[in-house]
């Protein structure tokens, strides 16, 4: 089956930092990967899409400057939140999307910002 | 925007007993999914729905996908300590929004040994 790979599951850092996590689809091509931010109990929310090669596109209210999103590879993307603060702290989970392949998520970075 | 209303938000039911739950949207879905997700862990897929009125199932599981192509239902039969988790129904709508899943606000399930 389908694997999504995201990295870390974990990390604190420092407010004014920046932290990039990394999804990788281990077992097939993923041209369009789904960033999403979750917060305790709550669903999911679509911060932003991202085809290969491309551009990403964000949901209204996301600032494209502080979730730097990049899909430069078949297989993997990239979101760096640029300096953090504590209410950037969350659940952020990626799924990937390729043919003949459904919607898989990552098992998703528990961010905290201290 | 789209939006999913899922039903009941939380149970709370004895090992054993069966579970239902429910998501209807204002509008049209191509695609119906349901996912559970364990604390700390992203969603996992237990079952895809691609056509109107489609039931389907996965072991214990059970989904359709209305008739209507507005909601869908999961049923869990015969509920075990393991099924606690969040249950979510997801919708793709197709068109521009291609690709883009819209979630319900999740079932939290609670299994009582």
């Amino acid at each position: 089956g389908a694997v999504v790979s995201q990295h870390p599951s974990r990390v604190i850092c420092k407010s004014g930092t920046s932290v990039k996590i990394e999804c990788r689809s281990l077992d097939f091509q993923a041209t369009t990967m789904f960033w999403y931010r979750q917060f305790p109990k709550k669903s999911l929310m679509l911060m932003a899409t991202s085809n290969e090669g491309s551009k990403a596109t964000y949901e209204q209210g996301v600032e494209k400057d502080k979730f730097l999103i990049n899909h430069a590879s078949l297989t993997l993307s990239t979101l760096t939140v640029t300096s953090a603060h504590p209410e950037d702290s969350s659940f952020y989970i990626c799924s990937a999307q390729g043919d003949g392949y459904g919607y898989t998520f990552g098992s998703g970075t528990r961010l905290t910002v201290v | 925007g789209q939006q999913l209303n899922q039903s009941p938000q939380s149970m709370f039911i004895q090992e054993g007993e069966d579970v239902s739950m429910n998501c209807t949207s204002s509008s049209i879905f191509n695609t119906w999914l349901w996912y559970k997700q364990d604390p700390g862990e992203g969603p996992v897929l237990l079952i895809a729905l691609y056509k109107a009125g489609e039931l389907t199932s996965n072991g214990r599981l059970t989904a359709q996908f209305g008739i209507t192509r507005k909601d869908s239902f999961l049923n869990i039969s015969a509920s075990i300590p393991s099924d606690v988790g969040i249950y979510f129904c997801a919708g793709q709508a197709g068109g521009t929004s291609y690709g883009k899943l819209t979630f319900g606000q999740g079932t939290i399930l609670t299994v009582h040994p």
